[in-house]
């Protein structure tokens, strides 16, 4: 258990609503992630973060904005929800030196953009 | 670019018999990390193994093995004598290790079924 929770686990909103995503781990690892996950295509890096106040875009970065204002909490914001981004959206820290570190994933959050 | 192909959509083993998925992957960075995750129909990830470039010797985690064959580019998972929990979507995925790269690659995934 790396100690990650998301919030809400489900989610059903319309277009054009905003929506909030929460990623909240215990342990003050550095780095956190947000992917999504589609069929067809695996999993797919949206943002991730290095520290607070600290973010880069990942692959699948347009329409999603983060912030990290605390080391435990990683916020994915869609300012605009639209139908395609229906999805299940996972969290991720990473644990371990440099050069071996593992990615560990919360639990996942559906999205339905209705 | 990294890129991971799982060329095995679905496939289905019996209880208690050996398994190999497979993987394969593209890069041209010398120093990158493999890894295998597990997501049963729970949806949860679960890590499962890890295998570096440099590593000499192919990595185990209990029933669980890593064929790492660097010059095929290829990093099969083993999983040895069955169990119905085995049952689950099963993902590759690749990090290069250049200083900056956190983008971990996943393949689409080998939906493996259990047969009692």
């Amino acid at each position: 258990d790396a100690g990650i929770t998301q919030s809400p686990r489900h989610k059903v909103t319309e277009t054009g609503t905003p929506v909030t995503l929460r990623c909240h781990q215990t342990e003050n690892h550095r780095y956190m992630y947000w992917y999504r996950q589609d069929p067809g295509h695996g999993l797919r890096l949206i943002h991730y973060s290095y520290g607070v106040k600290d973010t880069d875009k990942g692959e699948v970065s347009d329409g999603y904005s983060v912030s990290r204002s605390k080391t435990e909490d990683f916020l994915l914001t869609l300012e605009s929800a639209t139908s395609s981004q229906t999805s299940v959206y996972f969290c991720a820290i990473s644990v371990g030196g440099e050069s071996t570190d593992t990615q560990y994933f919360g639990p996942g959050t559906r999205l339905t953009v209705l | 670019a990294q890129k991971i192909t799982q060329t095995q959509p679905g496939m289905f083993v019996q209880e208690k018999e050996a398994v190999t998925l497979d993987c394969t992957y593209d890069t041209s960075d010398p120093s990158y990390g493999l890894f295998w995750y597990k997501q049963p129909s729970s949806g949860e990830m679960i890590f499962l193994i890890y295998q570096g470039s440099y590593d000499q010797q192919n990595a185990t985690e209990g029933r669980y093995s890593l064929n790492f064959q660097k010059a095929r580019k290829s990093a099969n998972l083993v999983i040895s004598a069955s169990q119905l929990g085995d049952s689950a979507m099963y993902f590759c995925a690749m990090r290069e290790l250049t200083f900056g790269n956190e983008k971990l690659t996943f393949g689409t995934g080998t939906r493996l079924t259990i047969i009692p």
